[in-house]
């Protein structure tokens, strides 16, 4: 069976420090891969997706990219963090063509 | 195009009913729904893919009307564990683009 992986589960940051968040996928082969970010109390922010290694989709601009270097592995990266970048990020994978997102259990960002 | 859902929020007593709307101003050819539970993860409930579809999960149901470009999802005699935010999402080229949610909260 397929599972999503991603970690840390909490982070706390200081503000200008780097980031990296890793989401891993395991029991399927290309799958459609996707970087949410979600404010306390609020909806689901997508900022980046990809169908394919090497391929990013940017959704907002921002101080943020993301990056895949092998099928299953979605990184989401940052040089400099702002006040701003806090909050619940979430990595989701589905399969081609209309199917269901799943979710990984998030990573919970707070910026000092 | 975000799809707007209502209401925003629904406050319930258990074996209450209750029906969350999700309406686009684009054209709908799917749509999907996600509850989350405070402090984790969205979870997939379901996904409509025609117009006037109905579909079911337990006692909770949704309706597609791609005419009216909106679905609806129906919780019959909530439980306690239907507690949480409820989101749909309108399917667009490899993406999902989801609602703000409608967070719904059931008292014993």
């Amino acid at each position: 069976s397929q599972t999503i992986h991603q970690w840390p589960a909490t982070l706390v940051q200081p503000v200008g420090s780097p980031l990296s968040l890793e989401c891993t996928v395991e029991g399927t082969s290309n799958p459609n891969l996707y970087w949410y970010r979600q404010a306390a109390g609020r909806g689901l922010q997508l900022l980046f997706y990809s169908v394919g290694i090497g391929q990013i989709s940017s959704e907002v601009p921002q101080n943020l990219s993301a990056s895949r270097p092998q099928d299953r592995q979605f990184i989401l990266s940052s040089k400099k963090l702002l006040l701003s970048d806090s909050g619940f990020y979430l990595c989701a994978w589905s399969g081609m063509g209309i199917q269901p997102q799943h979710f990984g259990d998030g990573t919970r960002l707070s910026i000092l | 195009q975000q799809p707007v859902q209502s209401p925003q929020a629904v406050i319930l007593r258990e074996g209450e009913d209750a029906v969350i709307n999700c309406s686009s101003s684009k054209a709908l050819y799917s749509v999907h729904w996600y509850r989350q539970k405070h402090g984790e993860a969205p979870v997939f409930l379901m996904i409509l893919l025609k117009g006037g579809e109905q579909k079911g999960h337990d006692k909770i149901s949704a309706s597609f009307n791609e005419k009216k470009q909106q679905s609806s999802l129906y919780l019959t005699a909530s439980q306690l564990s239907y507690s949480g935010t409820y989101f749909c999402g309108t399917e667009i080229d490899d993406k999902i683009i989801f609602g703000k949610g409608t967070r719904l909260h059931i008292l014993p």
